[in-house]
């Protein structure tokens, strides 16, 4: 089974901080992306990574930024952190092929103070 | 979201058959899923469908596909109380990576 891992399930930090999220895949996967998710609004994406080294902005990339400097790992960065990004982030992962589904990670709900 | 809709909320009793629809509108989406999301998890594949398929089943879950209408369905049959959860519909675009998601039906089991 595929196992994408998210590093913390839940976190608080202050306006202004700088925050990392971490993802880990397990299964070699091309692709992986960062969502957030709030009540209403379902599932929007923030950044993809089709390969390592390259990003993509996705629907909501403001606030944000992104680092894939290894093909396991996708990291999403609030370069300093709002109240507005309190919220759940999903990451995702999928290997190559049309057919190919994306696997989530448990999620992290993060607070800002 | 805005793409793909579905209905926020469906209740229904313990042992009866759900059935969660969602609407699309790419009509160039090749590939549908349904995912579950139980309470403070993240989400978990539960099926999916090509868009030259009009049904598929599996054990207890039954999608269909009406791609004239672009409407898909995802049907539990004798429903329990694990099932409560919210349920995605996506889609993905020929040629695309990202999935467009509607806002999740949240189905509640009463006993």
């Amino acid at each position: 089974d595929v196992k994408v891992t998210q590093s913390s399930r839940y976190l608080v930090k202050r306006t202004g901080e700088k925050v990392f999220l971490e993802c880990v895949q397990d299964m070699d996967h091309e692709n992986m992306f960062w969502y957030r998710q709030d009540p209403g609004l379902g599932l929007r994406l923030i950044y993809f990574s089709y390969d390592v080294k390259m990003k993509e902005k996705g629907d909501i990339p403001e606030g944000y930024s992104v680092s894939r400097e290894k093909k396991e790992r996708f990291s999403l960065i609030l370069e300093s952190a709002s109240t507005n990004q309190t919220s759940m982030y999903l990451c995702a992962s999928r290997g190559g092929g049309s057919n190919q589904p994306q696997h989530f990670g448990d999620g992290t709900r993060l607070s800002i103070l | 979201g805005e793409d793909v809709e579905q209905s926020l909320f469906l209740s229904v009793r313990e042992g009866d058959s759900s059935v969660i629809n969602c609407t699309y509108t790419d009509s160039s989406s090749t590939y549908l899923y349904w995912y579950k999301q139980e309470p403070g998890a993240g989400l978990q594949l539960l099926t999916y469908i090509f868009s030259n398929m009009d049904m598929k089943q599996d054990q207890r879950l039954t999608v269909l596909l009406n791609k004239k209408d672009k409407h898909l369905s995802l049907r539990i049959a004798d429903t329990q109380t694990g099932d409560s959860a919210i349920y995605f519909c996506a889609e993905v675009p020929s040629n695309d990576y990202k999935l467009s998601f509607g806002a999740g039906t949240t189905v509640t089991v009463r006993a």
